[in-house]
Parts: C-alpha cells; structure tokens; sequence
C-alpha cells in the first residue's frame, strides 16, 4: 500500500532562517506531488507541483523553492524565511490525475 | 479564474439527521469534482469523486451529487453520527491534463450533536 511521509510535524524558526521540508511517497511510482499551504482558517493553496523529476512549476510567486530530487521526494525550502510563510504545509501524491492522497502536514511557525 | 464557494459557516445538526453541504462553482465545468474530509491538524482524507456524466454517486452513507447547469454540488451524509463532526472540502480539476491540479474550496465545518 502507498504511504507518504512528512517532516518535521512542528517547525518554529525565526524570522530571516532558511527552510527546509521533506515529503517522500512510498508504494507508488512516478506520482505527481504537491506542495500545499494552508493558514489558520483558510482554504488549501497550492504553491508547487512536479509531474516528474527536475519538473516543478510554481503556483504562487514567493520566497519559497521546491525541488525532486528523486522520484518519490519533494522537497520545500526557503533561504529566508517571512513571518506570512508560516502556515500548515501538506504535500500529497497522486496517480493518474485524480484523487488526491495527502501527508500529516508540517505546522510552521515563523518568530 | 474558477471559484469555489462553499458555506463558511459551521453546519450544526443532530445526531441521525442528514447533513448536506453545498459546492458553488462560476467559471467553466470541471471534468470531475471531489469532495475531502479534513479533521483539525490533520491532512485531507479523500472521500469520493463524481465525474461531469454522472448525476450521483453513493458511498455508505455519502452521497455526492453534480449538476452543471447550476454549477454546484451537493454533498449529502446520511445518519449522521458524531464521528463525522469535521471540515469538508470541495476540489475541481482545472483542466490541466495530466498534473491532477486541483482548486479547493475554504471547506464547511459540520457539528454533529449528540
């Protein structure tokens, strides 16, 4: 069965600190994969996803970068972080373009 | 660009009445629609998928219907139990071949009471 992995589950970095967050999906080959962030009371907004390795296209201009390094890793990350990137941050997998399958989600917290 | 809106206020009922939470949408149709679970400091959980040929689709005590003359989806929970006190999430394709990008709605928090 496909799993998918988050770390780490809480984050608190000060303001001007690099980022760095990991997903990886295990039981699946070649999977989109998405980067989400969700702030207190909103809705899901999706800020990068891969159809590949190497292949990331970025929804929202921001001081944040993604990148996939292999097929089943999806890495966030941010040389210097801003006190509206904090957030709840959901990466989640998919086959095939349908439903979508998403990880415990990392809580940012930016001082 | 495509909307979604969905009740941002909390839908209270009691326990063993039908909920039913509401997905407006006003740009193009989208091919398929989906609905989520999301309870509080957890991740999404996908519940069903309704493509734009199909009226209705049942799942246990889920039914989710699509209508796109109106533009809108209906997401109904039958004997409602505690249990399914959560955020429900509406999501539309957006037509973008093969990525599988999905827009999402800001959810509706339903309260079932005892």
């Amino acid at each position: 069965s496909q799993t998918i992995h988050q770390w780490p589950a809480t984050l608190v970095q000060p303001v001007g600190s690099p980022l760095s967050l990991e997903c990886t999906v295990e039981g699946t080959s070649n999977p989109n994969l998405y980067w989400y962030r969700q702030a207190a009371g909103r809705g899901l907004q999706l800020l990068f996803y891969s159809v590949g390795i190497g292949q990331i296209s970025s929804e929202v201009p921001q001081n944040l970068s993604a990148s996939r390094p292999q097929d089943r890793q999806f890495i966030l990350s941010s040389k210097k972080l801003l006190l509206s990137d904090s957030g709840f941050y959901l990466c989640a997998w998919s086959v095939g373009g349908a439903e979508q399958y998403f990880g415990p989600g990392t809580r940012l917290t930016v001082t | 660009s495509q909307k979604i809106e969905q009740n941002s206020e909390a839908l209270n009922i009691q326990e063993g009445k039908t909920a039913t939470l509401t997905c407006n949408y006003t740009n193009y149709s989208p091919a398929y629609l989906q609905w989520y679970r999301q309870d509080p400091g957890r991740g999404p959980v996908f519940l069903l998928l309704i493509r734009e040929n199909e009226k209705e689709k049942r799942k246990e005590r889920l039914k989710v219907t699509f209508d796109t003359t109106l533009k809108q989806s209906l997401f109904h929970i039958t004997a409602s139990q505690p249990a399914d006190s959560a955020t429900y999430l509406c999501a539309l394709e957006t037509g973008s071949g093969n990525t599988g990008k999905l827009i999402f709605g800001q959810g509706t928090t339903l309260q079932v009471k005892p």
